[in-house]
């Protein structure tokens, strides 16, 4: 979805770097999520906010942080990279109404830790 | 937490109708079902929602039983570009969302000639 945006599409790294992967969206929408997706696996939620002031953990979350800067940006960091972090992460908007949720997912970032 | 339980994979020719179902034991009174499809190395795509008896729209339709404990997307007449894994979400996202919103393995559909 084009009004989800992640930078950058792919991306090699080393043990042991930090490194941060953005996601921006021009959808207007509050909620933000970060996933990673294994080969053959569904994705696993590593974090989630519901508005800017608002960061919650998944069911993933260690060795990974995130920052919310503004509604549009959440930008998911690794603080010390390792190869078993490897997987191809999604950023995920989500629109609200009542009690139904959707969700509006990213192109992806495939991650390579050597 | 509302877990689902579906088919690994599934397989079927082009123009057949292709029901795919989702168990969801646990579904809480407030929790909408949900699927999702995945192509490979794309973000999934919302398909369709719903809460109870049935919804229709452009691409499928999803069943869903008086007690709620599955739910059955239905493709009419696939065609190869439908070979994709689909995901079933159950969760509500007024008092979820989050946590709620869980993939699991999802089914991998192969359509062929």
């Amino acid at each position: 979805d084009a009004d989800v945006t992640q930078t950058p599409r792919n991306r090699i790294t080393k043990t042991g770097k930090r490194i941060m992967l953005e996601c921006s969206q021009t959808k207007g929408h509050d909620r933000m999520y970060w996933y990673r997706q294994d080969p053959g696996l569904g994705l696993r939620l590593i974090y989630y906010s519901f508005d800017v002031k608002d960061i919650n953990k998944g069911e993933i979350s260690d060795g990974y942080s995130v920052s919310r800067q503004a509604q549009a940006k959440f930008s998911l960091s690794l603080e010390s990279a390792i190869p078993n972090q490897t997987a191809l992460y999604f950023c995920a908007t989500s629109d609200l109404t009542g009690d139904q949720e959707t969700q509006y997912f990213g192109p992806g970032t495939r991650l390579l830790v050597l | 937490l509302a877990k689902t339980t579906q088919p690994i994979s599934m397989d079927s020719y082009e123009g057949q109708e292709v029901n795919i179902t989702c168990s969801h034991n646990n579904i809480a009174t407030n929790d909408y079902i949900t699927w999702y499809q995945q192509f490979p190395s794309q973000g999934p795509r919302f398909i369709i929602q719903g809460y109870k008896t049935k919804v229709t729209n452009e691409v499928a339709s999803l069943f869903i039983p008086a007690d709620r404990k599955s739910s059955t997307l239905s493709l009419p007449r696939v065609s190869l570009s439908d070979t994709a894994v689909y995901y079933c979400l159950v969760g509500d996202g007024l008092t979820g969302g989050g946590n709620k919103l869980t993939f699991g393995t999802g089914t991998q559909l192969k359509v062929e000639l």
